[in-house]
């Protein structure tokens, strides 16, 4: 079982580049969630999403869009890359009808210059 | 909003006890976590306990709740350098709201 898995696991990007973070799982978990992490600012949600073509907004959602199309993949898209949005960003997923473990891939350290 | 507060650093020698301590502000989360993050990775759950609980202890580690103050703690036994990591505690259901983490540094 691969769990969570996050792709690029490091990117450089330059200010108004756009690009995909994407992140899949196979335990077939009704609901993915993103987060970033900041130092000293723990965990925050971006964007959640409840099962497949159903999507909502987290804490900081300004500036990333989300889609999901199927139950397995819930791509991150950075439109137009602000310095701001240097960070690491984990995916992760949970079986709904437990509602106890998240599981989490193992980050995407994005660097926006 | 809903909030989670702990304290952002611990230090102890090995083989002490290590309390971190968390409060909340969601009365209605069903589970409480803590998360384990080590340098570089993701975080890796360390044990939860469920709202009409006092109390879980699961080998080195007990978990307490005060639901009244809503106060949550973690105690970690015997501390090993290997336990030296970011501990975070986390509220809510599917969405989880995290503290900021209490960065734990065991010396030998």
């Amino acid at each position: 079982n691969a769990g969570v898995t996050q792709t690029p696991k490091f990117q450089v990007l330059k200010t108004g580049q756009s690009m995909t973070l994407q992140c899949a799982q196979d335990m077939n978990h009704e609901y993915m969630s993103w987060y970033r992490q900041d130092p000293g600012m723990g965990l925050r949600l971006i964007h959640y999403s409840v099962g497949a073509g159903i999507t909502d907004q987290g804490e900081v959602p300004n500036g990333y869009n989300v889609s999901r199309s199927t139950t397995e993949d819930f791509p991150l898209r950075l439109l137009s890359a602000a310095p701001s949005q240097t960070s690491v960003y984990f995916c992760a997923s949970t079986a709904m009808t437990r509602g106890t473990e998240a599981f989490f891939g193992q980050g995407t350290r994005l660097t926006v210059v | 909003g809903e909030d989670v507060e702990q304290s952002l650093f611990l230090s102890v020698r090995e083989g002490d006890s290590s309390v971190i301590n968390c409060t909340y502000t969601d009365s209605s989360s069903t589970y409480l976590y803590w998360y384990k993050q080590e340098p570089g990775a993701g975080l890796q759950l360390l044990t939860y306990i469920f709202s009409n609980m006092d109390m879980k202890q699961d080998q080195r580690l007990t978990v307490l709740l005060n639901k009244k103050d809503k106060h949550l703690s973690l105690r970690i036994a015997d501390t090993q350098t290997g336990d030296s990591a970011i501990y975070f505690c986390a509220q809510g259901g599917t969405a989880l709201i995290f503290g900021k983490g209490t960065t734990l540094s065991v010396s030998s």
